[in-house]
C-alpha cells in the first residue's frame, strides 16, 4: 500500500516568491496535517484539515495557508517567502475516529531552500 | 503551555539496551507517541500510548508513561546499528476540541557503535 506521497521532494527559491506543496494521504485517510521542520529541531505543526474543512491551526503568519481538496490530497501555499521559511515541509496523514487517536502517518517531506 | 523536553544525544554499543527520556507539560495529552526520524527522511511512528496506560511493549520497544511525573520513555533492547537515527517524543495537543496538533520535542540523536 502506498503511503503519503509529497512533491515535490527539493524546491529553491529566492526571498518574495511563493511557493506550492502537494500532499496525498493514505488511501482511506480524511485528514491531513502540515509541519514546519527547521534543521536540528522537532516539527511544528501548522495546519490539520479534515474533510476539506480547517480543523486546527498552529502559530504561523497568515502568509501560510492550506487547501484540502475533494479526493483528500492536500496543498501548502507560503507566500513572500523569508530566508526562515527554508525547512523540512512534512504531511501527514491520518484518520480520526471522533475523540480517539489521531495517529498520524508521516511522508518523506520536501525540503525548500530559500535563498 | 504546552512542551515537550528530550535529552539531545544518547550514545551505546551494539547490543546494549537504550533508553530515550522525555518530559512533557500538557496533562491533558490523550496519546503519547514516538517516532523515528533518519537522514533526510520523513518521521516513522514506532508506538504510541494512550495515557491511561503504564506500559507498552512492542518487541524490542518498551514505552514507560508515568502520568504523574509526565515523563515516557522509550527503551529499545538490543540495540542495532540500524537503530542509529533522531527519536522524537510527540504528545497530541490537549485543550478543548481534537485540532489534530502534534507537539514534538527537539529530538534525541541516538548513535549506536558497534
Amino acid at each position: 500500500d502506498a503511503g503519503v506521497t509529497q512533491s515535490p521532494t527539493h524546491l529553491i527559491k529566492t526571498r518574495g516568491q511563493q511557493v506550492t506543496l502537494r500532499c496525498s494521504p493514505i488511501s482511506g485517510h480524511k485528514s491531513v496535517s502540515w509541519y514546519q521542520q527547521v534543521l536540528g529541531q522537532g516539527p511544528q505543526f501548522i495546519f490539520q484539515y479534515y474533510e476539506k474543512e480547517e480543523r486546527g491551526r498552529g502559530n504561523f503568519p497568515d502568509r501560510f495557508s492550506a487547501r484540502q481538496f475533494p479526493n483528500y490530497s492536500s496543498e501548502l501555499n507560503v507566500n513572500a517567502l523569508l530566508l526562515g521559511d527554508s525547512a523540512l515541509y512534512l504531511c501527514a496523514s491520518s484518520s480520526p475516529a471522533g475523540g480517539g487517536t489521531d495517529t498520524q502517518y508521516f511522508g518523506p517531506g520536501t525540503r525548500l531552500t530559500v535563498l | 503551555g504546552e512542551d515537550v523536553e528530550q535529552s539531545l544525544f544518547l550514545s551505546v554499543r551494539e547490543g546494549d539496551s537504550s533508553v530515550i527520556n522525555c518530559t512533557y507539560t500538557d496533562s491533558s495529552s490523550t496519546y503519547l507517541y514516538w517516532y523515528k526520524q533518519e537522514p533526510g527522511a520523513g518521521l516513522q511512528l514506532l508506538t504510541y500510548i494512550f495515557s491511561n496506560m503504564d506500559m507498552k511493549q512492542d518487541q524490542r520497544l518498551t514505552v514507560l508513561l508515568n502520568k504523574k511525573d509526565k515523563h515516557l520513555s522509550l527503551r529499545i533492547a538490543d540495540t542495532q546499528t540500524g537503530d542509529s537515527a533522531i527519536y522524537f517524543c510527540a504528545e497530541s495537543g490537549g485543550g478543548s476540541g481534537n485540532t489534530g496538533k502534534l507537539i514534538f520535542g527537539q529530538g534525541t540523536t541516538l548513535q549506536v557503535k558497534p
